[in-house]
């Protein structure tokens, strides 16, 4: 069955950084692509990056263009999320979702991870 | 970036009831869609997508339609586990999601 292990948050001052991870299993991780949603606490749901199933192009939320990269190994089913310059506004739950399709790029997550809760404070 | 508007926020409706959730579009879209629900504490999962077409293993009972800026969820008689926080996403551009419509017990 598909499963999505997110790891990596935790609590960070404003202007660090992180790297959040999510580990995949239970389908072809190559053939997809992969994407990072968030959810400030209370709050409801935004997409922040987007990266095809092979690496050769990420797509990124106005909002954190710039201080966010997405990227992935596909020799170790992983998916990345590194966060720089973070800021208050950044504080949420971030989930990693697999694509609804193979391939191309759906824009649906069909499957998502629990999440891992990044909190900026000083 | 393209607007979504969920209605109501909030729908009180009593177990066996019918319930009918509203999702407006600031632009026309084709049919790229989706329904999630999420619980407490939990992830969303995926419902719908593209607009009418129910996940595996998803009840009979949730139905997607609509279409250009005006989409409905309908859950047809709500059970005990369909109390939620429901959202719709549109995927013809940069994914965007509603604000959510929260299904209480009345």
């Amino acid at each position: 069955q598909v499963q999505l292990v997110e790891s990596g948050g935790g609590v960070v001052q404003p202007g660090r950084s992180l790297r959040l991870s999510c580990a995949a299993s239970g389908f072809t991780f190559s053939y997809y692509a992969m994407h990072w949603v968030r959810q400030a606490p209370g709050k409801g749901l935004e997409w922040v990056a987007i990266i095809s199933y092979d690496g050769s192009n990420e797509y990124y939320a106005d909002s954190v263009k710039g201080r966010f990269t997405i990227s992935r190994d596909n020799s170790k089913n992983t998916l990345y999320l590194q966060v720089n310059s973070l800021r208050a506004e950044d504080t949420a739950v971030y989930y990693c979702a697999k694509d609804g399709g193979p391939y191309s790029r759906e824009n649906y997550g069909d499957y998502w991870g629990q999440g891992t809760l990044v909190t900026v404070s000083s | 970036e393209i607007v979504m508007t969920q209605s109501p926020a909030t729908l009180s409706v009593s177990p066996g009831e019918r319930a009918t959730l509203s999702c407006r579009a600031s632009q026309s879209l084709s049919s790229n869609l989706a329904w999630y629900q999420q619980k407490p504490g939990q992830s969303p999962r995926l419902l719908i997508y593209g607009t009418s077409t129910r996940v595996t293993g998803i009840p009979a009972r949730f139905s997607g339609g609509g279409s250009e800026t005006d989409f409905t969820l309908t859950i047809s008689s709500l059970q005990s586990e369909d109390f939620a926080v429901y959202y719709c996403q549109q995927y013809d551009n940069w994914p965007t999601f509603g604000q959510g419509t929260k299904v209480e017990i009345k």
